[in-house]
């Protein structure tokens, strides 16, 4: 069964034209992760949420932002894509935080294509 | 924040013999260290992790060496198969924040 489910799989839009990912969860997990991996890159960690608190990585673009409406669903958006934001946008999901870091589980990415 | 080495960023071995990939990470707040496989067109999948309180872990094949001294942990996979081709990466997790930071990660070949 589908743990962490991703849509859709391939997305394509236009230079500045805004897209939006979604990404579920039937783990019932409190954190969840969005990454770009570009070709041939580590994952980079863009933001997550721990319940309901965001929590935005440094150098995260400010074109990237990230809505979290309850436990289960997780929406990143990106408002003006450039050619650069071409990637695999994969969402991953954790329990619990605190002392304890825990395994991540990962969607099947979404690739977007920016023309 | 985080920052997590991986070296070699290429490996390439026989068939039946051993392959080892090696992290380090710079802060010592770090207490969890996963390792992914990927393979091309697909997601991460753990393969294995170790914990601060832990210094090896083993699972079939698969091995996990962690020194927190010297900040730095090792993935050994003993008598490779070419289905264990793929990119690896490292990453550490802190205690505080739930962040995950990658490696770079290794492509091993395993030559048949």
């Amino acid at each position: 069964d589908a743990m962490v489910i991703q849509n859709p799989r391939y997305q394509v839009t236009q230079f500045g034209k805004p897209v939006t990912l979604s990404c579920s969860q039937t783990l019932n997990h409190n954190v969840m992760y969005w990454y770009q991996q570009k070709s041939s890159q580590a994952p980079k960690l863009l933001f997550h949420y721990y319940d309901k608190d965001f929590n935005n990585e440094a150098d995260t673009p400010d074109n990237f932002q990230s809505r979290r409406p309850n436990t289960s669903f997780c929406f990143l958006d990106i408002r003006s894509p450039g050619l650069g934001d071409a990637a695999m946008y994969l969402c991953a999901t954790s329990r619990e935080g605190g002392h304890h870091s825990y395994e991540q589980y990962f969607g099947p990415g979404t690739r977007l294509t920016v023309t | 924040g985080e920052n997590v080495e991986q070296h070699p960023s290429t490996l390439s071995v026989q068939e039946g013999d051993s392959a080892v990939i090696k992290c380090t990470y710079s802060d010592s707040a770090s207490n969890y260290f996963p390792w992914y496989k990927q393979e091309l067109g697909k997601r991460p999948q753990l393969i294995i992790d170790i914990r601060s309180n832990v210094g090896e872990k083993k699972d079939q094949r698969i091995a996990v060496t962690l020194n927190k001294t010297a900040k730095h942990f090792s993935l050994h996979i003993t008598e490779t198969q070419p289905e264990d081709s793929a990119v690896y990466f490292c990453a550490a997790s802190m205690i505080a924040g739930n962040q995950f930071y990658f490696g770079t990660g290794t492509s091993l070949t395993v030559i048949p």
